[in-house]
């Protein structure tokens, strides 16, 4: 069955600090994967996805097949970069999009 | 533009009550989705629309959820009757086809008495 797992449900950082928001799934056929993210009062939206290999707002996230994970990492954490932070898995070809249950960081100045 | 709209924002209903929740999607986008959002927990898909299609629905719960989209746009979510595990945010999505980038709504926060 499809699974995302995201450990932590609470990461808190200082200003400044590395960060690294964790995801791991589960899933046999060829993985998309996306982060999105949902500050405060403001809707769930998308971040970035693995296949644009693209950096936004200073993230980025490598899948890695071999481990099944897809780490959202960040060298320099702000404090704009608190809110609640969700790893998506889509199923090739069925469009379904399975959430993981989030990891809220916290960046304290 | 607006982007997806959704209301009501909040309802509050007493168990056994139906309730609807309506959607209107991103103008040009055929695909439209329901999920729904329990405390702690991320999205759990619903149904999927293709224009007026449901293609995805096999974690609507049938005997009590229903939905449509009329004419492909707007879309209609109810639940009756409704039980106290039924609290929970629902949210609507489009986007321009299955494969595309999903927009959110703001959600309707339903709390189940």
């Amino acid at each position: 069955a499809q699974r995302v797992t995201q450990p932590e449900k609470l990461l808190s950082v200082f200003k400044g600090a590395p960060v690294e928001l964790k995801c791991n799934y589960s899933y046999s056929g060829s993985p998309e994967l996306f982060w999105y993210v949902q500050y405060s009062r403001q809707r769930l939206q998308l971040l970035l996805r693995h296949i644009s290999r693209e950096s936004i707002k200073g993230f980025t996230a490598d899948l890695n097949k071999g481990e099944t994970s897809f780490h959202l990492k960040k060298p320099f954490a702000q404090e704009e970069d608190s809110a609640m932070y969700y790893c998506a898995l889509r199923v090739t070809g069925g469009f379904k999009t399975i959430f993981g249950a989030g990891t809220r960081l916290f960046v304290k100045a | 533009e607006a982007g997806v709209v959704q209301s009501p924002r909040y309802k509050i209903i007493e168990k056994k009550q139906p309730v609807a929740f309506w959607c209107n999607p991103i103008s040009g986008h055929n695909t439209l989705y329901w999920y729904r959002q329990n405390l702690g927990q991320g999205p759990e898909l619903l149904i999927r629309y293709e224009n007026e299609e449901a293609v995805d629905d096999s974690q609507l719960p049938k005997d009590r959820f229903s939905a449509e989209r009329l004419k492909g746009v707007d879309s209609t979510l109810k639940i009756q009757p409704a039980e106290l595990g039924d609290s929970a945010v629902y949210l609507c999505a489009s986007s321009q086809s299955g494969g595309g980038e999903q927009f959110f709504g703001p959600g309707t926060r339903l709390t189940v008495l």
